[in-house]
């Protein structure tokens, strides 16, 4: 049963150059979001994909975005990119039910903006 | 961004101790998750609560869900130089989609 998947594992981009980041959810999820963890802080929200449609979106600009495919699996795309989006950004997978939910993360992707 | 009110900050135990943390919220959550990351990786889930008052175990973990919905605790009995980590807290504010998180309890297990 393959975890949640996240490509790539690390890379180095330029400020004002663009980013995608990929991720394969947990098998039987249809549900992804996408979290920003910055150096000894805790995970911060990004937003959520469902459907193939963004449904909640955390305090990040729209230099922030991103899509959900029929597969469920998705992209987080940075435009634009900042010192400061240097970062960890992790994918997490759920299920959506009313009851009982779980998020589970991948290993996520090193940005890093010089 | 919002966080949860994770303690302590940090804790330097001795193997074999025992650990205890927890993490308050402003807000009433109907869901309490427990992770561990280590460096370089994921958050790995640990223990997940549903239900004010439910006590859950996972090996030598175990976790509880305050009654009140505002908080949740973490116990970590006879530890061991794996433990070594960040654990965070985290859970979705009421209708919400979001997980909001913890600022983690830094663990280092002395052997």
């Amino acid at each position: 049963d393959a975890g949640v998947t996240q490509s790539p594992t690390h890379l180095i981009k330029t400020r004002g150059q663009q980013v995608t980041l990929r991720c394969s959810p947990k098998s039987g999820h249809d549900t992804v979001s996408w979290y920003q963890q910055a150096l000894g802080q805790g995970p911060q929200f990004i937003f959520q994909y469902y459907e193939e449609e963004e449904r909640q979106r955390g305090n990040f600009p729209d230099r922030f975005s991103g899509h959900q495919f029929p597969n469920y699996s998705s992209e987080l795309n940075v435009n634009a990119l900042l010192l400061g989006d240097s970062a960890l950004y992790l994918c997490a997978s759920s299920l959506d039910q009313a009851v009982r939910n779980t998020i589970y993360f991948g290993e996520g992707s090193w940005l890093t903006v010089v | 961004g919002q966080q949860l009110n994770q303690s302590p900050q940090s804790m330097f135990i001795q193997e074999g101790e025992d650990v205890s943390m927890n993490c308050t919220s402003s807000s009433i959550f109907n869901t309490w998750l427990w992770y561990k990351q280590e460096p370089g990786e994921g958050p790995v889930l640990l223990i997940a609560l549903y239900k004010a008052g439910e006590l859950t175990s996972n090996g030598r973990l175990t976790a509880q869900f305050g009654i009140t919905r505002k908080d949740s605790f973490l116990n970590i009995s006879a530890s061991i130089p794996s433990d070594v980590g960040i654990y965070f807290c985290a859970g979705p504010p009421l209708g919400t989609y979001k997980y909001i998180f913890g600022t983690g309890t830094r663990l280092k297990v002395l052997a």
